[in-house]
């Protein structure tokens, strides 16, 4: 099973701030790698998709970088509508794997 | 457009079998590409996923569970089953469905998922 990390765990940033989670992969898996936002009590919302693909509907601050085993999202100007937690995941392998997440909240 | 809904017992004893339903709409898992899987996410904790039906009826599990989870699909209902089998405490969870394709390979589509707590 491919094992997914992600860094750091948890940051703390303000409205304005450029955000980068960094997420790796245990093998190599492509660009099989899709993020996803969670706010408390609600499903996860697809971000981005193989990588660096924006999702319908995703803001263009949003985007995602990276191939093999190292991955990033990184949010631009950070708004007030983005603190939550974000999960890496791999499409590459079956069975499917996240991240453990990394929270984002408000300084 | 694409919804998916779980259904199933919020409660369930220590040893039982759960049952989790999920109904969707907007796409058919008759088209060649599409996929719905089930994962689950514990109170504070990252999700985790459980298993994939496909178009085709290919089935895939997670390799800790496999030995206690079943999926199936009804296509003339729109539904996907999953069973988890001698349910424990640590089973606890809310339990998604959610759609992939052969597009993206990725979940674009969730449920809004289901609370299921094991206690006797």
């Amino acid at each position: 099973d491919v094992q997914m990390t992600q860094s750091p765990s948890s940051l703390s940033a303000s409205v304005g701030d450029r955000v980068t989670i960094t997420c790796r992969a245990s093998q190599t898996i492509n660009t099989y790698l899709n993020w996803y936002q969670q706010k408390p009590g609600k499903a996860p919302k697809l971000l981005i998709y193989a990588a660096s693909s924006l999702q319908s509907g995703v803001p263009s601050r949003f985007s995602g970088r990276g191939s093999g085993t190292d991955f990033t999202l990184t949010i631009n100007s950070l708004q007030p509508e983005d603190f939550a937690t974000y999960y890496c995941q791999q499409s590459f392998i079956t069975p499917r794997s996240f991240g453990p997440g990394t929270k984002v909240d408000i300084k | 457009q694409v919804t998916l809904k779980e259904s199933g017992p919020a409660l369930v004893n220590p040893t039982q079998t759960l049952t989790l339903t999920c109904t969707f709409s907007g796409f058919s898992l008759n088209t060649s590409g599409m996929r719905v899987s089930w994962i689950r996410q514990p109170p504070g904790k990252a999700l985790e996923w459980l298993a994939r039906i496909d178009w085709d009826d290919d089935k895939f599990y997670s390799t800790s569970l496999k030995t206690r989870l079943t999926i199936s699909k009804d296509t003339s209902k729109n539904q996907v089953v999953l069973t988890l089998a001698n349910m424990d405490p640590l089973d606890t969870a809310t339990y998604y469905c959610a759609r992939s394709t052969t597009t993206r390979y990725a979940f674009d589509f969730w449920g809004q998922g289901t609370m299921v707590t094991v206690s006797s």
